[in-house]
């Protein structure tokens, strides 16, 4: 599973609150990735980072913000959350030659 | 946009039998990729074919792709109820000149394969 974790893996809010989501990882991988997975979409990247405090957008990127402070965490904030940002949201790290590593994934519901 | 168009989207077949998921997209690529997702789970990559290959094996997964139709296949061969699960392509983009778009993947919507005992 190339040591990806993500936290939490359940998640339960409100409509208008901020919300955190953490991508972790031990194997010192340069680039990672936040997707979110909704039915009849498949996933959709939201996010990306090329190295520490180096990230772009992916094409779903509006509402959301990232952030890289060291090399093994991944944050995605959903600075106000909305209901059309229930979904499921998987991290993932590249490897060589080019594949990518998933986490088990976070599970976010927006009431 | 979806880059990569899985079709069928949903296959169910007997156990013993072959499966054939075909994935077309739209611009170059650098490589094309192939996951797997069981139910509830995350993605596991299967096989990853560079834009320079026709054609990859991997056990009993059989890849091609012909870039100038811009399609892929990947073939299943003597499937279990155990290989039932959603299969997804995924592209990736050619090398930006800054290398800040490297390994970035576009996925299909995937198909759902059932595999009956």
């Amino acid at each position: 599973d190339a040591g990806i974790t993500q936290s939490p893996r359940h998640k339960v809010t409100e409509t208008g609150t901020p919300v955190t989501l953490r991508c972790h990882q031990t194997e010192n991988h340069r680039y990672m990735y936040w997707y979110r997975q909704d039915p009849g979409h498949g996933l959709r990247l939201i996010h990306y980072s090329y190295g520490v405090k180096d990230t772009d957008k992916g094409e779903v990127s509006d509402g959301y913000s990232v952030s890289r402070s060291k090399t093994e965490d991944f944050l995605l904030t959903l600075e106000s959350a909305t209901s059309s940002q229930t979904s499921v949201y998987f991290c993932a790290i590249r490897g060589q030659p080019g594949e990518q590593y998933f986490g088990p994934g976070t599970r976010l519901t927006v009431t | 946009s979806q880059q990569g168009e899985e079709d069928p989207q949903a296959l169910s077949i007997q156990e013993g039998e072959n499966a054939t998921m075909n994935c077309s997209y739209k611009t170059s690529i650098n490589n094309l990729q192939w996951y797997r997702q069981n139910s509830g789970r995350g993605l596991v990559h299967l096989i990853l074919i560079r834009s320079n290959e026709r054609e990859k094996h991997s056990g009993r997964l059989r890849v091609t792709l012909d870039t100038s139709k811009k399609s892929s296949s990947l073939l299943i061969t003597a499937s279990r109820a155990a290989d039932t699960a959603s299969y997804f392509c995924a592209t990736a983009a050619p090398f930006n000149a800054g290398g800040t778009s490297y390994g970035k993947l576009t996925f299909g919507q995937g198909t759902i394969l059932t595999v009956h005992p």
